[in-house]
C-alpha cells in the first residue's frame, strides 16, 4: 500500500443517475477527506472522517451527497440524482493527524454528467 | 471560511530562471501554509510547508512567509520544463480541512 487509491478513475453518467466512488486511504492514516475540484479552481472541501466518524461536512455537501467510512478504512461517496453541475474531479486525501502535516491525495475520480 | 488568493497566471518563465509564485490570505491568525503542485489531469502533491516568518529552503524550492503582510510565496530556482504545473497555496481552515487558493499556472519555456 503505497498511496491513496480511488476508483473508478473516470465515470460518465446520465443526469439523474446515482454514482458511487470509492477511496482507500494509506493504511495507517486515520483521517480521510473528500474534496471536489472544478477546472481552474482549487480543491473545495466536502467532508472529513476520523476513523469511522464523519466529523465535518461542508455546506457544499447537499442532501444528494452522502459519504461513509463504515469500518474506518475505505470510504465511499455517493451522489444521488446527479446534475450537470456535479461534473468535477472528486479527490480523496488522507492524513495521520489533522491538517498540520498536509495531505496525501489520491488520483481522483473524474465525473462527467451528460 | 478563510480566503486564499493567487494570481491565476499563466506565469511564463524561461528555463533556468527563477519563478516566483505569490499567495495572500485573509485570516491574520493563520499559522501554517502549504504549497501543492498539480500537473494537468493529476492530483495535487505536497511540495513544501512553512510555519515561521522568513525563508525555508528545500532543494530548488524556497518558501517565504510574511505573517504581518499575510503573504506567502514560493520561489523555484533554475526552473525546468518539468516544473510546468499549477501551484496551489493552502492553509488549514477552521476545523480539520484545508482551504486552497485557485492556483497559479506556471509554464517554463525551453
Amino acid at each position: 500500500d503505497t498511496g491513496v487509491s480511488q476508483n473508478p478513475r473516470h465515470k460518465i453518467t446520465k443526469r439523474g443517475q446515482n454514482v458511487t466512488f470509492r477511496c482507500d486511504p494509506i493504511s495507517e492514516h486515520n483521517r480521510l477527506y473528500w474534496y471536489r475540484q472544478t477546472l481552474g479552481q482549487g480543491p473545495e472541501f466536502l467532508t472529513y472522517f476520523q476513523n469511522e466518524a464523519q466529523l465535518e461536512k461542508s455546506r457544499l455537501l447537499s442532501d444528494r451527497f452522502s459519504a461513509e467510512r463504515p469500518k474506518g478504512s475505505f470510504s465511499t461517496l455517493e451522489i444521488q440524482r446527479t446534475e450537470q453541475g456535479d461534473s468535477a474531479m472528486y479527490l480523496c486525501a488522507s492524513s495521520l493527524d489533522g491538517a498540520g502535516l498536509g495531505y496525501t491525495f489520491g488520483s481522483g475520480t473524474r465525473l462527467t454528467v451528460v | 471560511q478563510k480566503e486564499v488568493e493567487q494570481n491565476s497566471g499563466p506565469l511564463s518563465v524561461p528555463e533556468g530562471a527563477i519563478a516566483s509564485l505569490n499567495c495572500t490570505y485573509s485570516d491574520r491568525g493563520s499559522q501554517s501554509f502549504f504549497w501543492y503542485r498539480q500537473y494537468s489531469g493529476k492530483s495535487p502533491e505536497l511540495i513544501m510547508s512553512i510555519y515561521s516568518n522568513g525563508d525555508k529552503e528545500d532543494g530548488r524550492f524556497t518558501a517565504q512567509l510574511n505573517k504581518a503582510s499575510q503573504y506567502v510565496s514560493l520561489l523555484i530556482r533554475d526552473s525546468q520544463p518539468s516544473d510546468s504545473a499549477t501551484y496551489l497555496c493552502a492553509l488549514p481552515n477552521y476545523g480539520q480541512n484545508f482551504v486552497f487558493g485557485p492556483g497559479t499556472r506556471l509554464s517554463v519555456l525551453p
